[in-house]
């Protein structure tokens, strides 16, 4: 079992609807949670952080996780055709010498003009 | 803003050479990470520094090697290239290792 699970999707919503893109984990002593966006060919970019349980909302995007149910979850609000990339969740497990990203294989969505 | 700067973008080699990829961390960050992506894959890490010292070690292969110098760029060396290195290369940086970490733009590696 990968470290962490994304759907892979294509996950595809109408412009201006809400794309919903979850994310889980196994380790528990994950304490850093990321989403980034990564167009073709390009490199991730980083959209949101969240490090602790709740939301936490930037622009039209809104990050949430749950770390009972080792689960994190990104919201996009009046998702735009420019929004259509793979979505990357990553988990760093902090601690002794370990502060690398692990990331799901991505979730690709389309917003459909 | 300042981002990470990674050099050459391109690279095309032949088996068994050798490769120097280059990495320039935003100013004032002091921690690099280096990833590799194979086509429809994720990034998998590979190794890190911080303060011009390892910090971690991911799947990286015995043939490569890195480090990070005293103005905190860092190189990547590849030897005895083989077709499964072809990869997208990326590098990230962060202040200090709790921070978030910023990708460069990759350097594309075909090993023909």
């Amino acid at each position: 079992q990968k470290e962490v699970e994304q759907n892979s999707g294509p996950l595809s919503v109408p412009e201006g609807a809400i794309a919903s893109l979850n994310c889980t984990y196994s380790d528990r002593g994950s304490q850093s949670f990321f989403w980034y966006r990564q167009y073709s060919g390009k490199s991730p970019e980083l959209i949101m952080f969240i490090y602790s349980n709740g939301d936490k909302e930037d622009g039209r995007f809104t990050a949430q996780l749950n770390k009972a149910s080792q689960y994190v979850s990104l919201l996009i609000r009046d998702s735009q055709p420019s929004d259509s990339a793979t979505y990357l969740c990553a988990v760093k497990v902090s601690g002794g010498s370990n502060y690398k990203l692990t990331f799901g294989k991505g979730t690709l969505l389309t917003v459909n003009p | 803003a300042a981002g990470v700067i990674q050099s050459p973008r391109h690279l095309i080699k032949e088996k068994r050479e050798t490769a120097t990829l280059k990495c320039y961390p935003i100013p004032r960050h002091d921690t690099v990470y280096w990833y590799q992506q194979g086509p429809g894959q994720d990034p998998q890490f590979l190794i890190s520094f911080y303060e011009k010292m390892q910090s971690d070690k991911g799947s990286i292969p015995d043939r490569f090697s890195a480090q990070q110098f005293s103005d905190y760029h860092s190189e990547l060396n590849m030897s005895s290239l083989e077709l499964g290195d072809s990869a997208l290369y990326f590098c990230a940086s962060s202040l200090g290792l709790r921070n978030e970490q910023f990708f460069g733009p990759g350097t594309r590696l075909t090993v023909l």
